[in-house]
């Protein structure tokens, strides 16, 4: 089976930068995707980590560590509508992917 | 980017009706395409997976007879809830693939269904 811990909610300010971590235990993983998804709609993508190391798009950066089987997602210069749920998905060699319960945070000013 | 709609966005039926729910690509072809549940503030919940051409794959608990998934061609795949009751009511989400290195998944923006 597989198993994946992220934080249940996280409060920050706006302007400051967040780390929101996620662990996993997966067999034959093929990859793990960071989502946001605002509440009422659908997930959007935000990025993609295969190999060790850091990705970074914009404001925002994922790294992904697989031998320690985690991954963080970091925002920086925090907006206020940066408030979402961050959704932590690992995906396997079958295809398949498996969901994080979410991180919900909120920013505040 | 990869664009996926979903028909209708919300829907209300009676108990005992049956709804189709639409999920179409855009601007590709999907190989499999993936149906989601989302009851509030829950995450998302793999409901069955579907390839083109062939039966859709459904996840434990997942009853196949209730929620008839068909993918007739690259671009559309359907979920119909059949006799529906108030317990259904939830959040339906599609995604599609192309399957590649990535298997990225690009999201429908969801059906909302009511069962009154």
């Amino acid at each position: 089976g597989q198993n994946i811990d992220q934080p249940t909610e996280m409060t920050a300010t706006e302007g400051a930068i967040v780390q929101i971590n996620c662990t996993y235990q997966t067999s034959g993983f093929n990859g793990l995707f960071w989502y946001q998804q605002h509440a009422g709609e659908a997930p959007t993508f935000l990025s993609y980590n295969v190999l060790d190391g850091l990705e970074e798009k914009g404001r925002f950066s994922s790294f992904l560590s697989r031998s320690k089987g985690y991954s963080y997602l970091l925002l920086k210069e925090l907006q206020m509508k940066d408030s979402a749920s961050y959704l932590c998905v690992v995906n396997t060699n079958a295809g398949k992917s498996t969901f994080g319960d979410g991180t919900t945070l909120t920013v505040k000013p | 980017g990869a664009v996926v709609s979903q028909h209708p966005s919300r829907v209300i039926c009676k108990s005992g009706t049956s709804v189709k729910i639409e999920c179409r690509s855009l601007d590709f072809q999907a190989t499999t395409m993936f149906w989601y549940r989302q009851f509030p503030k829950q995450s998302l919940m793999l409901m069955a997976t579907s390839n083109e051409g062939s039966k859709a794959t459904y996840e434990q608990g997942v009853e196949k007879d209730k929620f008839l998934i068909n993918h007739a061609s690259l671009t559309l795949s359907t979920l119909t809830v059949t006799s529906a009751h108030p317990e259904d009511s939830s959040f339906y989400i599609c995604s599609a693939s192309q399957r590649g290195e990535t298997y990225e998944q690009y999201f429908g923006p969801g059906t909302r269904l009511t069962v009154t």
